[in-house]
């Protein structure tokens, strides 16, 4: 059971190219997420999809796209990066409900993301 | 909107220490809180969880109860070890409406041998 998987692992781009992250969960989740975590900022979501077939804009979208491909996988595209982009990409995953129990997030080990 | 004020660091303690790192929360009505730990290199894990008032999380020596007349959520630890050493995140969801979590700054705790 891997839980929540990330590709890649590291990335460095010049401003301008374009890149897609993977993530993918194999816990059965219906809900995922796709956080930047920044220097003395905490973790901020950028992008959120509470189910197969739906996003949603989370704190800071502007830059990003996302595609929830399936049940399992959602990725997150730069299209034309920008140095400001440069950051830690954490995807997450939770069951979806509106039960209190149902809340815990489990993260990946995220990619860390240089851009020149 | 839903924020989190989580004490700011580094935390250096030396060993078999007593850790506390302050965390308070503003949300509408009663959000569920967290407490999520990040090791060097990895990513985040949840460390334990609090869902409603009075609620006491535990998990690996840490606690942290859920104070609704003073909106707090501080984590405690009463002897840390040098394996402790990562940041804490402290993080607030709202029951209303979406899932989306609010995350502290995070935390950076050193122990010293």
């Amino acid at each position: 059971n891997a839980g929540v998987t990330q590709t890649p692992k590291f990335q460095v781009l010049k401003t301008g190219q374009s890149m897609t992250l993977q993530c993918a969960q194999d816990m059965n989740h219906n809900s995922m997420y796709w956080y930047r975590q920044d220097p003395g900022m905490g973790l901020r979501l950028i992008y959120y999809s509470a189910s197969e077939g739906t996003t949603d804009k989370g704190e800071v979208p502007n830059g990003y796209n996302v595609s929830r491909l399936n049940k399992r996988e959602f990725s997150l595209r730069l299209e034309s990066a920008a140095p400001s982009q440069t950051s830690v990409y954490f995807c997450a995953s939770s069951r979806q409900g509106r039960g209190r129990g149902w809340q815990t997030q489990y993260f990946g080990p995220g990619t860390r993301l240089l851009v020149l | 909107g839903d924020s989190v004020t989580q004490m700011e660091g580094p935390v250096t303690l030396s060993e078999e220490a007593f850790l506390t790192i302050n965390c308070t929360y503003t949300a509408t009505g009663y959000p569920s809180l967290f407490w999520y730990v990040q090791y060097p290199g990895e990513g985040l894990q949840l460390l334990l969880k609090a869902t409603k008032a009075d609620d006491k999380g535990s998990n690996k020596g840490f606690e942290a109860t859920y104070r609704k007349e003073t909106t707090s959520f501080h984590l405690e630890k009463g002897s840390v070890q040098v394996s402790d050493s990562a940041v804490y995140f402290c993080a607030s969801r709202s029951n209303f409406g979406n899932e989306k979590l609010t995350f502290g700054t995070g935390t950076r705790l050193t122990i010293i041998p």
